[in-house]
């Protein structure tokens, strides 16, 4: 399997800040790689596709870029319904993983 | 727009099987792909398997000899089952679309926990 893993597991940020949430894969995946938005009791909800497209209604603010096997989501300026728990997933092999999240507060 | 609902028991007891069903309405479930996730509380996420047209299945490794995800193209509704049960296998479970055999997931259902107890 290809693991995942996200840094930091919390980030601590205020409305108006940029926030930047790192996820590595153990092994190359390409740009298959994906960014959800999960908030409590409900389903997540994809932000971010194939590592830098943002997916159709998702607000400008969020951007996904990738550097080898490291990717990043960057919230450019923080907002009150952007508190959440964000993961990521490779899509790469048959065997989709997900990063273990990195939750905003 | 497509929309899912999972169904099923809340409750399991250990050693049992546990049986899911997602109905699919605003689109036909035999184009696409089909994906079980689930999600033990406070944690993170686990791709359980997927099907495609009730012919082709792909399970994760980790829960292959346990897991049979199936089809019911006349009620547009995907199934899964779990056999032999722990409390392990508490967690939200969810049904969830993809557009391909490597790819996103979208959309969800809003997800239905299990808890596995006696």
């Amino acid at each position: 399997d290809i693991q995942m893993t996200q840094s930091p597991s919390t980030l601590s940020a205020s409305i108006g800040d940029r926030v930047t949430i790192t996820c590595r894969a153990s092994q190359s995946i390409s740009s298959w790689l994906a960014w959800y938005q999960q908030k409590p009791g409900t389903a997540p909800k994809v932000l971010v596709y194939k590592a830098s497209t943002l997916q159709s209604g998702v607000p400008s603010r969020f951007s996904g870029s990738r550097s080898g096997t490291e990717f990043t989501l960057t919230i450019s300026s923080l907002q009150p319904d952007d508190f959440a728990t964000y993961y990521c997933q490779q899509y790469n092999s048959y065997s989709p993983t997900f990063g273990p999240g990195t939750k905003v507060d | 727009q497509v929309q899912l609902q999972e169904s099923g028991p809340g409750l399991v007891k250990p050693s049992e099987t546990l049986s899911l069903t997602c109905t699919v309405s605003g689109g036909s479930i035999t184009s696409y792909y089909w994906s079980w996730i689930r999600q033990p509380p406070g944690k993170g996420l686990e791709w359980i398997g997927y099907i495609y047209y009730s012919t082709t299945t792909n399970y994760n490794p980790s829960l292959k000899s346990r897991v049979t995800i199936s089809l019911d193209t006349s009620k547009n509704q995907l199934s899964l089952n779990l056999t032999s049960v722990t409390a392990a296998d508490t967690a939200v479970y969810y049904c969830a679309r993809s557009r391909n055999y490597l790819d996103w997931f979208g959309p969800w259902g809003q997800g239905t926990l299990v808890t596995v107890s006696s």
